[in-house]
């Protein structure tokens, strides 16, 4: 089975700094997508960023960066320029590329900007 | 453009009542998703529905059915709510095998207190 793990319950950092979000997963497959996921006050999950394990560049989507690292089965996001809407918890999940269309999160990192 | 309906957005129920959260998309999605959510555990897969008329159990099942009444529809049903199924639940969907493997689509979650 695979696991997600997120070691950082919380976080907090000023605006307009530079904050990195940690995410380790565990699985035996090869093929696979990772996904970082915000949860603002609002409930409403919204999906920041995929990464497709095939393939090596990170993916980038405006401030939102990630640094993927298929051998150490890291997947740790980044968010430059942050904002104060950027608050929120932020979900790191899997899902295998075998048919098994179930995604698996971790636990979550409650991020706070300060302004 | 609805998205994905999930009603209602809160309930409060006496111990050993009954309730059905319902889920509807419009997306012409074919997997459907109800997860629940609590604080330190982030989101847990309850059942997943990969098709209409199939279901499977995920990680929580115990206490809940479901019923996925048509491609649109999945529903959730509490026979007999117990205070461990108080929490946030989410229902979602995705469309397997288009190139987006794994991206799931919310609803804004229904928020149950059973006392």
């Amino acid at each position: 089975a695979q696991t997600v793990t997120q070691s950082q319950p919380e976080m907090s950092v000023q605006e307009a700094e530079t904050v990195t979000l940690s995410c380790t997963y565990d699985t035996s497959e090869n093929n696979y997508y990772l996904f970082w996921y915000k949860q603002p006050p609002s409930r409403q999950m919204i999906l920041v960023i995929r990464q497709e394990a095939y393939k090596q560049q990170n993916a980038t989507e405006n401030r939102f960066s990630v640094n993927f690292q298929k051998a150490a089965k890291s997947f740790s996001l980044k968010i430059s320029d942050s904002q104060l809407g950027d608050t929120a918890m932020y979900f790191c999940a899997f899902i295998s590329n075998f048919g098994n269309e179930k995604l698996t999160f971790g636990t979550g990192t409650r991020l706070t900007i300060i302004p | 453009n609805a998205g994905v309906t999930q009603t209602p957005k809160f309930q409060v129920l006496k111990t050993g009542q009954s309730m059905t959260l319902q889920c509807a998309q419009d997306m012409n999605h074919n997997s459907m998703y109800w997860y629940r959510q609590d604080p330190g555990m982030g989101l847990r897969l309850i059942y997943y529905s990969a098709s209409e008329g199939t279901t499977d159990k995920g990680e929580v099942p115990n206490g809940y059915n479901v019923s996925r009444l048509n491609k649109r529809e999945f529903s959730l049903r509490l026979e007999s709510a117990a205070p461990s199924q108080t929490s946030v639940y989410f229902c979602a969907s995705s469309k397997p095998g288009t190139g987006v493997s794994g991206e799931l689509f919310f609803g804004e979650g229904s928020r149950l207190t059973v006392l």
